[in-house]
């Protein structure tokens, strides 16, 4: 089936600095989705991306969807401390069932200690 | 406005044992889905339904049944547990038309097998 491949699988920051992480895919997806995750809770949308090339921001986050739309990136801009959590690119399909939302395995992200 | 409600929070079964993971949301979504989550290895797809009366099977779907009887509920059963099944498990629902919007998701149920 279809796997998207995320990366890095994580990170630690340090307040301030610039997060970058990326989603590949070997097939091509339609839309392209970015989640964060918070301890005990369940993934909550962040950017939803529709057309290749698109670049789009929600604050201090930045997406891309990939011009082959098989890629995408997330950046988070002067981090803090609440960004700290679980990212996941999400991969979906439409036009059939819903079923096809396919997910990567996550960047889990850190606190410099 | 609740959005997706998933009881119970925790659950520990021993093996052989069957329950229901219940799901319900509140939005009057036709889409609705299971996930379970293991670590590193991302959310994966159980069970997905797009409307009452209609259920398919995702990419792991042995060992557990749902059924989609009212728009509003989702449960999924685990017929005869396993220890392979200890997982966090995530409904999500989303609209027809808010599906390119991705899904809202519950706040999970953490199953233990022992």
């Amino acid at each position: 089936g279809q796997q998207l491949n995320q990366s890095p699988q994580s990170m630690f920051i340090q307040e301030g600095e610039d997060v970058s992480m990326n989603c590949t895919s070997s097939s091509i997806f339609n839309t392209w989705l970015w989640y964060k995750q918070d301890p005990g809770e369940g993934p909550v949308l962040l950017i939803a991306l529709y057309k290749a090339g698109e670049l789009t921001s929600n604050g201090r986050l930045t997406a891309q969807f990939g011009i082959t739309r098989k890629d995408s990136f997330l950046n988070i801009s002067a981090s803090i401390p609440s960004d700290v959590g679980i990212y996941f690119c999400a991969g979906l399909n439409y036009g059939g069932s819903q079923g096809n939302l396919i997910f990567g395995k996550g960047t889990k992200l850190s606190v410099k200690p | 406005n609740a959005g997706v409600t998933q009881t119970p929070k925790f659950q520990v079964l021993k093996t052989g044992q069957s329950m229901t993971l219940q799901c319900a949301q509140d939005m009057n979504h036709e889409y609705m889905s299971w996930y379970r989550q293991d670590p590193g290895m991302g959310l994966r797809l159980i069970h997905y339904s797009v409307g009452a009366g209609i259920t398919d099977q995702g990419e792991v779907p042995n060992g557990y049944n749902v059924s989609r009887s009212t728009t509003e509920d989702f449960p999924l059963r685990l017929l005869s547990a396993a220890p392979s099944q200890t997982s966090v498990y995530f409904c999500a629902s989303s609209s027809r038309q808010g599906a390119l919007n991705g899904y809202t998701f519950g706040s999970g149920t953490r199953l233990t097998v022992v």
